[in-house]
């Protein structure tokens, strides 16, 4: 079955500082992976998406994430954050049916 | 322009009350989802349909219907809500296996 771990539940960070959220995957084929982000009251927005090729992905607002097999990873990453990168960022995984992550919550202070 | 858009967006219900939901795409999309998300949890599938009056049961279907009468509309039934589902309702809609898009969500309080 598949699944999404997210081990950081919430993660604080100065603006001007880099960030990596981690996430972990388990799936049995190659798999479909995606980070969303969440704003207060909003929904899901797509940040990117692998489907293959390249492990490295480029997504909007500058965050990108990196695919490795070896390690069933798919951590986003962003060089430097903003105070309006606060919010919820979710991992998922799947074939159409996703199954997400529990979530990691950013908040970036000054 | 939004292209999924739910209906309502807030609604505070009774326990035993049959609630519906409403979804409505623009996108030309197949397929359509339907997701709860609780406090400090990701979402979680409910029903999902890929073509119009059909439905399919998700990861979490018990206590809920779904209906998909049009390829555009999407709704979720709660026929005898209870206090368990108090819960946000998220609606999104994909092209087959490509990403979904979401709508805005419908905080539901059942009291």
């Amino acid at each position: 079955a598949q699944s999404v771990t997210q081990p950081d539940a919430r993660v604080t960070v100065s603006e001007g500082a880099s960030l990596q959220l981690r996430c972990k995957y388990s799936y049995s084929a190659t798999p479909y992976l995606f980070w969303y982000v969440q704003y207060p009251r909003q929904g899901l927005q797509l940040l990117l998406k692998y489907y293959s090729g390249d492990p490295v992905v480029q997504g909007v607002n500058s965050f990108e994430a990196e695919f490795s097999k070896s390690n069933s990873s798919f951590h986003l990453q962003k060089a430097s954050v903003h105070w309006s990168d606060s919010a919820v960022y979710f991992c998922a995984t799947g074939n159409y049916k996703y199954v997400f992550g529990a979530g990691t919550r950013l908040k970036v202070i000054a | 322009e939004a292209a999924v858009t739910q209906s309502p967006r807030s609604k505070v219900a009774v326990t035993g009350g049959k609630v519906t939901l409403s979804c409505h795409q623009t996108n030309n999309h197949d397929y359509m989802y339907w997701y709860r998300q609780d406090t400090g949890h990701g979402l979680r599938l409910i029903h999902y349909s890929y073509v119009a009056d059909s439905t399919e049961k998700g990861d979490i279907p018990d206590g809920y219907k779904a209906s998909r009468p049009s390829q555009e509309n999407f709704s979720l039934i709660l026929e005898l809500a209870s206090l368990s589902q108090t819960a946000v309702y998220f609606c999104a809609s994909s092209e087959r296996t490509y990403e979904q898009y979401f709508g805005p969500g419908t905080r539901l309080t059942v009291l």
